[in-house]
């Protein structure tokens, strides 16, 4: 079982959609990241955070370091939205480790 | 340019063959890492550089060969690969290396088929 779980591992939505994309871990943390990677294989930064709640645009990154559980919220979603979102998690070591990623496809 | 950079995109070879995947960043940094994608799996982290010293070797077999002769540039050099190393290759860099904080930056990856 991998440190870090994502869930759905698929999802598809219609345009306008409200998302939500869950990643429980197993570790101890001190900052968990969002990325995303576009059909092309660029992974892009999203989100890092430790606690509470961060916002960009129509992103919203939650974190409960107690229940140890993340969620990445996308409003109004779009076709442009449509990425594979990789959930990683960072301890006191030097590595992150990664969650499998969930597929994203935002249909019209 | 700017960003991490990552060549060639795609690459193609048989099990005899020598190649190398290059990566270069743009951004000042210190750190730079080697990660493979396979379909369905996370990402595996293969290598970490920090100021060019190797500092990160994560079991990784002998017939992949990194070099880092600058901060700026990481290569990749493939021999003898089986066609279980077929995947997405992906360059990253971060100001320093470690600490959960520490932001990295991805390249585009090279998608690497082995015949």
């Amino acid at each position: 079982k991998n440190e870090v779980e994502q869930s759905p591992q698929n999802l598809t939505a219609q345009e306008g959609e409200f998302i939500t994309i869950n990643c429980s871990y197993s570790v101890g943390i001190s900052a968990l990241h969002w990325l995303q990677q576009h059909p092309g294989g660029g992974i892009v930064s999203l989100f890092m955070l430790s606690s509470g709640k961060k916002k960009h645009g129509r992103l919203i990154a939650t974190i409960n370091i107690q229940e140890k559980h993340s969620s990445l919220h996308i409003t109004a979603s779009h076709p442009r939205d449509s990425a594979v979102y990789i959930c990683a998690v960072g301890s006191d070591t030097d590595k992150l480790i990664f969650g499998t990623g969930t597929r994203l496809q935002v249909f019209p | 340019e700017t960003g991490v950079t990552q060549t060639p995109r795609h690459l193609v070879m048989g099990m005899t063959n020598k190649k190398s995947l290059k990566c270069e960043q743009h951004l000042g940094h210190n750190a730079m890492y080697w990660y493979k994608q396979s379909a369905k799996k996370p990402l595996e982290l293969m290598f970490v550089y920090n100021f060019k010293e190797q500092t990160e070797n994560n079991s990784v077999p002998s017939r992949f060969s990194p070099e880092c002769p600058n901060s700026s540039h990481l290569f990749l050099h493939l021999h003898t690969l089986q066609p279980e190393d077929s995947a997405l290759y992906l360059c990253a860099s971060s100001l320093l290396q470690g600490g959960p904080y520490n932001e990295q930056f991805f390249g585009p990856g090279t998608r690497l088929t082995v015949l």
